[in-house]
C-alpha cells in the first residue's frame, strides 16, 4: 500500500509562472489536507478537501491559490504568478475518516522561485 | 481563530538527559495528535489521545492530555541521538471539523 505521493519533490519556478503540486493521497482516503512550511518554522494549515469539495480554505490566500480534489486523480494545489515568498514545503496529507483519524503526510514539494 | 502553541520553540539536551514539551491549544480540543518530523523529512504520525487525562507511553516516550483537554505534554526519558528532529502537536476542536491545527513544534537538538 503506497504511502501519500507528491509529485514533484522539488520545483523550481520563476516569478510570474504557474506552479502545479500534485498530491494522490493513500489508497481509500478521501480526505486531503495542504500544508506550507517555510524553513525553520511550523506547519501552516492551507486547505482540507474532500473528493470534489473544498470543506475548509481559511488557510489559502485569496489570490493566485487555488486547489481541487476531482473525483478521479491527485489533488492539485495551484499557485499562479509565484513570487519569492512563496517559496516553500508544501506537504500534502490524507486521511480516512471523519474527525479523529491520522494524518499520513507525503515527503512535500519544495517550491523555489527564483 | 483557534491557535496551537508549544514551548519551549527549541531545546537543546545532552544525550541521556530528559526532554518535555508543552502543548496548549486556545480552544478546547476533541483529541491531540503528536508528530515528529526528522531535518529535511515529513511529519510523521506519533500517537493521537482522546480521553481526558489520558496517558499514554511508546517505549521511553510519555504523552499526556490535560484534564480541561486544552493541553498536552510529551515526555522524553533518556534522549538519544535518533531523538532529534522538531516534535509538532496537532489538535481538532470536533468531530465535525476535522482540519488539524499544528502547533508551532519543539526542535530538540541533542548534543552527544
Amino acid at each position: 500500500n503506497a504511502g501519500v505521493m507528491q509529485n514533484p519533490r522539488h520545483l523550481v519556478r520563476r516569478r510570474g509562472q504557474e506552479a502545479r503540486l500534485r498530491c494522490s493521497p493513500m489508497k481509500g482516503h478521501s480526505h486531503v489536507y495542504w500544508y506550507r512550511q517555510l524553513p525553520e518554522e511550523g506547519l501552516k494549515f492551507m486547505v482540507y478537501l474532500q473528493k470534489e469539495n473544498i470543506i475548509d480554505e481559511s488557510g489559502m490566500p485569496k489570490e493566485r491559490f487555488s486547489a481541487e480534489f476531482p473525483k478521479e486523480g491527485p489533488s492539485i494545489l495551484r499557485i499562479q504568478q509565484v513570487v519569492r515568498g512563496d517559496s516553500a514545503a508544501y506537504f500534502c496529507a490524507s486521511s480516512l475518516a471523519t474527525g479523529v483519524a491520522e494524518a499520513f503526510f507525503g515527503q512535500g514539494t519544495r517550491l523555489t522561485v527564483v | 481563530g483557534q491557535q496551537v502553541m508549544q514551548i519551549p520553540q527549541y531545546q537543546h539536551v545532552q544525550e541521556g538527559e530528559d526532554f518535555t514539551t508543552y502543548c496548549n491549544s486556545s480552544t478546547t480540543l476533541s483529541n491531540i495528535q503528536w508528530y515528529k518530523q526528522r531535518p529535511g523529512g515529513h511529519p510523521v504520525f506519533l500517537i493521537q489521545l482522546v480521553k481526558s487525562g489520558e496517558v499514554k507511553k511508546q517505549k521511553r516516550l510519555t504523552f499526556q492530555f490535560g484534564e480541561a483537554k486544552k493541553n498536552s505534554s510529551l515526555h522524553i526519558t533518556a534522549t538519544q541521538t535518533t531523538d532529534v528532529g522538531t516534535y509538532f502537536c496537532a489538535g481538532a476542536r470536533d468531530f465535525g471539523n476535522e482540519k488539524l491545527t499544528f502547533g508551532t513544534g519543539t526542535r530538540l537538538t541533542i548534543i552527544p
